[in-house]
């Protein structure tokens, strides 16, 4: 079974902190991404890596970095947290062109 | 910008089949549709993948149209389990661009 692996399941932090949301994976797959979901808007996704030290932006980029230095772990980077970044962050993993996606149980972020 | 629209919600009883529809221009070509559920404070998980015409597995069947302008995920006989979220993704752009469907919230009652 694929297991992928968020590090913190709730997060309560302040304006202007600097967050870090780690997700590791044990499948080996290549492609990791950042999604965060809010009532009403669904899954967006911020950013993804289909590679090692590459990352490509999504739909919603804008105040969020993200770190691939290992092909398990990608890590999303709030450099300096905002109320309106309050949200559920799911990390996810996929393999190949068919992209299937096994997801994180998520982390639930709020900023104060 | 491709749009992905889904019915925001559906009911159903136990034992019927429900049928949830994606709609999607724009989908890039050669590449796949994919179907996940998800429960409250859970990731969504996957539950069925398909390219065009129909696939079926132990728990659902998506048929596409030739013209793969949407897709449609049947549920044989419900249970109130599958009381859920569920989410189609798809990629548009060229290939390029993750869009997930808004998700569509099936009720299922006894």
């Amino acid at each position: 079974d694929v297991k992928v692996t968020q590090s913190s399941r709730y997060l309560v932090k302040r304006t202007g902190e600097k967050v870090f949301l780690e997700c590791v994976q044990d499948m080996d797959h290549e492609n990791m991404f950042w999604y965060r979901q809010d009532p009403g808007l669904g899954l967006r996704l911020i950013y993804f890596s289909y590679d090692v030290k590459m990352k490509e932006k999504g739909d919603i980029p804008e105040g969020y970095s993200v770190s691939r230095e290992k092909k398990e772990r990608f890590s999303l980077i709030l450099e300096s947290a905002s109320t309106n970044q309050t949200s559920m962050y799911l990390c996810a993993s996929s393999l190949g062109a068919k992209n299937i996606q096994y997801f994180g149980a998520g982390t639930r972020l709020s900023v104060l | 910008l491709a749009k992905t629209t889904q019915p925001i919600s559906m009911d159903s009883y136990e034992g019927q089949e429900v049928n949830i529809t994606c709609s999607h221009n724009n989908i890039a070509t050669n590449d796949y549709i994919t179907w996940y559920q998800q429960f409250p404070s859970q990731g969504p998980r996957f539950i069925i993948q398909g390219y065009k015409t129909k696939v079926t597995n132990e728990v659902a069947s998506l048929f596409i149209p030739a013209d793969r302008k949407s897709s449609t995920l049947s549920l044989p006989r419900v249970s109130l389990s599958d009381t859920a979220v569920y989410y189609c993704l798809i990629l548009t752009g060229g290939g390029n661009k993750l869009t997930f469907g808004t998700g569509t919230q099936l009720k299922v009652e006894l």
